[in-house]
C-alpha cells in the first residue's frame, strides 16, 4: 500500500523482554518519528529521523529504548527489559520533509504483562 | 525549544452549534501548523493546516486561523456533526520536528 506501515499490530509479551516494533514509511520520505501515546493521552514524541542527519533522540524516556533507521526506509523501534508503564501504542509517521504534513501508521499496541 | 498549549482540554458542543479549539506556540521562528483528528482507536489525520504566510484557511465547515503577533492559532468546526467527535491535535513545527499540543476531547451532544 502507499501508507506508513507498521508491524506488529498488536505485541503482547512479559515483562523483562525485549521488544522491537517496525515502521516502513511511505516511498521516498525522508521525516520520520515515533510517538507514544498511553490509553487516553497524547502523543508523546520519542524520537525523530531526517534523510541522513543525526536522529533527535531528545524524546526517549530511558536508555531502554533506541530506533535505527537505513537511510530513508525501514525504522525499527526497540524496547529492552521492558516493563508495564512501556504499554501503549506507538505510533510512526512519516513526511516528505520535516515541515510537511505527517502520516501516521495504524500503530503498535503494545501489553506487557 | 518550541512548545505547544491547546484549549480546552474537553469540550461539548451541541449538534449544529460551533466549536472553537485554541493553541499557543513559543517559538516565534515556528512557520508551519497542523490539525489532525484522531477518532477513536485509530490513527491520527490530517484534517487542514496552514502556514506563517497567510493569516486562515477554510475548508467547507472547518477553518483554522493564524495570529503570528499573539503567537496563536485556533480551529473552527462550523454546524458539528456526530461524526465530528474525537480527540484534535494542535501542532508546530520549524524546519525541524514538530511539536503537538497535548489534545482536545470534542463530544458532540445530540
Amino acid at each position: 500500500g502507499a501508507g506508513v506501515s507498521q508491524s506488529p499490530s498488536n505485541k503482547v509479551t512479559e515483562k523483562g523482554k525485549d521488544v522491537e516494533l517496525r515502521c516502513d514509511p511511505i516511498s521516498g520520505h525522508t521525516a520520520l518519528y515515533w510517538y507514544r501515546q498511553r490509553l487516553g493521552q497524547g502523543l508523546e514524541f520519542l524520537i525523530y529521523f531526517q534523510g541522513n542527519s543525526a536522529p533527535d533522540k531528545s524524546g526517549l524516556p530511558s536508555d531502554r529504548f533506541s530506533a535505527e533507521r537505513t537511510g530513508e526506509s525501514v525504522s525499527t523501534l526497540t524496547i529492552q527489559r521492558t516493563q508495564q508503564e512501556d504499554s501503549a501504542v506507538y505510533l510512526c509517521a512519516s513526511s516528505g520533509h520535516s515541515n510537511q504534513p505527517q502520516h501516521f501508521g495504524d500503530g503498535t499496541r503494545l501489553s506487557i504483562l | 525549544g518550541e512548545n505547544v498549549e491547546q484549549h480546552p482540554s474537553t469540550l461539548s458542543v451541541q449538534e449544529g452549534d460551533s466549536a472553537v479549539i485554541k493553541c499557543t506556540y513559543s517559538d516565534s521562528a515556528s512557520n508551519y501548523f497542523p490539525w489532525y483528528k484522531q477518532e477513536l482507536g485509530k490513527r491520527p489525520q490530517l484534517i487542514i493546516d496552514i502556514r506563517s504566510n497567510v493569516g486562515e484557511k477554510k475548508d467547507q465547515r472547518i477553518a483554522v486561523t493564524l495570529n503570528k503577533t499573539a503567537k496563536h492559532f485556533s480551529l473552527h468546526i462550523t454546524e458539528t456533526q456526530p461524526e465530528d467527535s474525537a480527540v484534535y491535535f494542535c501542532a508546530a513545527s520549524m524546519w525541524d520536528k514538530i511539536i503537538f499540543g497535548k489534545g482536545t476531547r470534542l463530544h458532540i451532544l445530540p
